[in-house]
This record gives structure tokens, C-alpha cells and sequence, in this order.
């Protein structure tokens, strides 16, 4: 039972527009969520995260938005560029105070055309 | 400051042999995970340490075994490989009690099992 989906397997977003990735969750005990970037090779790198109790977290380029009531998430990042070409991992936190177990979506390819 | 390292960084095994997985940190990270990607899945946890001398299992824990060392190193360890253990392994860590708990993620290991 996949409790976090990546329903598209890849984007391609002409370089300069809005890439938006989007993730959904089923367990309503998610309390945090965080999206991690990973190049060819390498290991996943944070990103950006949000709280349960926000709806929007904006970090630069990169917007996070969160409806908790359609238990659904984005990703923005505009403008994009050709670096931001990588695969995207939403993940989520049950509640609780340390040691927060991840659980990961199947990821999102995104592909910058230039 | 190298972060998190794993070694080796590919291996070449032939079923029923054995090997160990290593990972070290230099975050001073309370705990500690063994990841595992396989294509199409994301990324699924095997196991984690929440802090040194604890051990739990993930979601799919079957057919392997870890050590914490000591605070900087987490060892995964395959007694007897199947093809199915095929998967690029990734080792990460956290503070442990950060909200939410970012965890760095090592550059991986390519492993096959034939």
C-alpha cells in the first residue's frame, strides 16, 4: 500500500517556465513533508520541506504547497533551469518527536529543455 | 566535512555469498538508516538506529543484518545474496531530534547479485 504517490513518472519543462511536480498521501498522520532532489549517481539531497500547519513554504526558486484537506502537495520551481533536471522524491514523517522514519514516493523524473 | 560516505561504491556478487555494506558519518548524527532503491519503487527503508546500540527494522528488512558500530558508523550486512537483493543501497543520517529530521543521504552502492 503506497501511502505517498508520484503519479508522473517524468515532466519535461522548456527551461525559464514553471515546473510543478505534485505527490499525494493517504495517511493522515503525515506531519511533515519534504521533497529531496537526486542527480545520476548520487544520493538524494534535501530540498525543501513544510509543516502540516502551513499551506505554502518558499524557499528561492522553489515553492512548496500543501492541501491538507485534498491530502496533496506540490512542488513549484520557477523560473527552472537546466540544473534543476533530476529526479524528485516527495517524502513524508508520521508524528512524533525524533527519529522520523521517511516514507518516499516512486519519484519524478523532471527534464529541463533548454 | 565529507557528510556521509559509503563503501564500496559498486560490487559484483554471485548468490549465496555474503558482504558488508559500509557507512560512516561526520554530523555527529544520533541516528542512522540503510535504504534501499529499486526502479519504480523510490526508495524503501530497511533499517535504521535511532541512536547507538538501537537497531529496528523497516519496511523490508528480510535477508539482511546491521551493526551500529559506534555514533559514525551503520553497517548493512547480506549473510547469503539472492538476485533479488539487486539494488543500489543508500545509507543516510540525521540529528534525531530536529522537526523535521532532514536526513543527508550517502552517495550509494551499486550492487548486483547474479
Amino acid at each position: 500500500d503506497q501511502q505517498v504517490k508520484q503519479n508522473s513518472p517524468s515532466l519535461s519543462v522548456q527551461e525559464g517556465r514553471i515546473s510543478i511536480l505534485n505527490c499525494d498521501y493517504t495517511n493522515s498522520m503525515f506531519d511533515y513533508f519534504l521533497w529531496y532532489k537526486k542527480y545520476p549517481a548520487e544520493g538524494p539531497t534535501f530540498l525543501i520541506s513544510i509543516s502540516s500547519i502551513k499551506d505554502k513554504n518558499e524557499d528561492g526558486r522553489f515553492t512548496v504547497f500543501l492541501n491538507k484537506s485534498a491530502k496533496h502537495l506540490s512542488l513549484h520551481i520557477v523560473p527552472s533551469q537546466p540544473g534543476d533536471s533530476a529526479v524528485y522524491f516527495c517524502a513524508a514523517s508520521a508524528r512524533g518527536f525524533g527519529n522520523e522514519k521517511l516514507t518516499f514516493g516512486t519519484g519524478t523524473r523532471l527534464t529541463i529543455i533548454p | 566535512n565529507a557528510g556521509v560516505t559509503q563503501t564500496p561504491k559498486f560490487q559484483v556478487l554471485k548468490t549465496g555469498q555474503s558482504m558488508t555494506l559500509q557507512c560512516a558519518q561526520d554530523m555527529n548524527h544520533n541516528s542512522m538508516y540503510w535504504y534501499r532503491q529499486d526502479p519504480g519503487m523510490g526508495l524503501r527503508l530497511i533499517y535504521y538506529s535511532a541512536s547507538e546500540g538501537t537497531t529496528d527494522k523497516g519496511e523490508v528488512p528480510n535477508g539482511y543484518n546491521v551493526s551500529r558500530l559506534n555514533k559514525r558508523e551503520f553497517s548493512l550486512r547480506l549473510e547469503s545474496a539472492a538476485p533479488s537483493q539487486t539494488s543500489v543501497y543508500f545509507c543516510a543520517s540525521s540529528d534525531g531530534r530536529a522537526l523535521p529530521d532532514t536526513q543527508y543521504f550517502g552517495p550509494g552502492t551499486r550492487l548486483t547479485v547474479l
